[in-house]
């Protein structure tokens, strides 16, 4: 059945090294995001695709990278630029070009902890 | 600049009342609003939305009505049930063609008592 996969659940860092989380649906939509939430905080938005190949930088991009490659994934990199990785980060998709509104679908995310 | 607020980060309600869950937001483009539900360590799951041109959408115990000219939209839940608890995050977007991207809001715990 369709949805979104994101993985691993549970993901530990050595301070200095890059991270890669992975997210990959089969919904068959257009755009992609990748959002962080922190306890006590909503869902800020990192980076977003709206097609293969091009995406633009959310509110809190700093520290992170993407790449979109293929319209079925959209891998987050947490670089040693990110001061705070700590958190839970959550992937959604969605369809694009039929106007705003369009509920996003979330994948059940990715904690990432630093040891 | 928090657009999407949720003043709220409680509520505690009775099995069978009515639960009311309340957003407020300082964005005049926003037009379309959508409320999620999230359970710990999952994604959020999608329940319902409006758009600007309705002021109701009800879907099952689920009702959204939204007051433009004061900038509110409230999530009424009827009847409640423990299976309710969870977070609830009210999120909204601008419908101009090609921006897709959503504003939540901080979260409403919301405790059904039994």
């Amino acid at each position: 059945d369709g949805g979104i996969t994101q993985s691993p659940k549970y993901l530990f860092r050595k301070e200095g090294q890059n991270v890669t989380l992975s997210c990959e649906q089969n919904l068959n939509h257009d755009a992609m995001y990748w959002y962080r939430q922190d306890p006590g905080q909503g869902l800020r938005l990192i980076y977003y695709s709206q097609i293969v190949n091009d995406f633009q930088k959310g509110d809190i991009a700093e520290g992170y990278s993407v790449s979109r490659e293929k319209k079925e994934s959209f891998p987050l990199t947490v670089t040693s630029a990110q001061k705070n990785p700590t958190a839970f980060y959550l992937c959604a998709s969605s369809s694009y070009g039929t106007g705003g509104g369009q509920p996003q679908h979330f994948g059940d995310g990715t904690r990432l902890s630093i040891l | 600049d928090q657009q999407v607020k949720q003043n709220s980060p409680s509520l505690s309600v009775q099995e069978g009342r009515i639960s009311i869950l309340n957003c407020d937001y300082t964005n005049s483009m926003f037009d379309y609003f959508l409320w999620y539900k999230k359970y710990p360590a999952e994604g959020p799951t999608f329940l319902i939305s409006i758009s600007s041109i309705k002021d109701k959408n009800e879907d099952g115990r689920f009702t959204v009505f939204l007051n433009k000219s004061a900038k509110h939209l409230s999530l009424h839940i009827v009847p409640s049930q423990p299976g309710d608890s969870a977070v609830y995050f009210c999120a909204a977007s601008e419908s101009n063609f090609g921006n897709e991207k959503l504003t939540f809001g901080t979260g409403t715990r919301l405790t059904i008592i039994p």
